[in-house]
């Protein structure tokens, strides 16, 4: 069974710090992904990364960034946290750009 | 523009009450359709991919179809334990990203 991991489930941080959320997957995957999850707005992509070093902005990139230095492991990067980037955030990968998206447990992050 | 549209937003069924969701879609060229189970707090779970009109996947009490505008997952004599929200996600060939629908809660009563 595919094995997503995200390091944290619950998060709470203050506002104008920088956060780093971690993911790692243990199947070999070429492809990872960052999402966000709201009430009533679904799953929205931020970042996604085809290769190692490799990275594409998603539908909602302003205020993240992502760092994918190894294959396994996929890193969301909040510059400087904001009160609306309250949310749970979710990480996905998969074999291929054909193959369904496997998810992680997401890590639900709070900014005070 | 691509839209996913599910409906209902929720649902409430006895025990033993089939019922069906919906997953409207336009995409132009629909690589494929995924519906997912997410139960609270957890991650989405993936059930199924269709790719063409026509195709039907099933998983115990779960039975998922497709047609060129919509798919359907239809759950037949649920149980408790069925209950979750269920989300579909479409595939264009042309981007490749997922696009997910706000997903169907589904809450299913003894």
């Amino acid at each position: 069974d595919v094995k997503v991991t995200q390091s944290s489930r619950y998060l709470v941080k203050r506002t104008g710090e920088k956060v780093f959320l971690e993911c790692v997957q243990d199947m070999d995957h070429e492809n990872m992904f960052w999402y966000r999850q709201d009430p009533g707005l679904g799953l929205r992509l931020i970042y996604f990364s085809y290769d190692v070093k490799m990275k594409e902005k998603g539908d909602i990139p302003e205020g993240y960034s992502v760092s994918r230095e190894k294959k396994e492991r996929f890193s969301l990067i909040l510059e400087s946290a904001s009160t609306n980037q309250t949310s749970m955030y979710l990480c996905a990968s998969s074999l291929n750009r054909v193959e369904p998206q496997h998810f992680g447990d997401g890590t639900r992050l709070s900014i005070l | 523009e691509d839209q996913v549209t599910q409906s209902p937003e929720a649902l409430r069924l006895q025990e033993g009450e089939s019922s069906s969701l919906n997953c409207s879609y336009t995409v132009s060229g629909l690589r494929g359709l995924f519906w997912y189970r997410q139960d609270p707090g957890k991650g989405p779970e993936f059930l199924f991919t269709l790719y063409s009109a026509g195709e039907e996947k099933e998983k115990e009490r779960l039975k998922a179809t497709l047609t060129k505008k919509e798919s359907f997952l239809h759950i037949t004599a649920p149980k408790p334990e069925d209950s979750a929200t269920y989300l579909c996600a479409v595939q264009a060939e042309r981007w490749g990203k997922f696009q997910f629908g706000a997903g169907t809660q589904v809450v299913v009563t003894p």
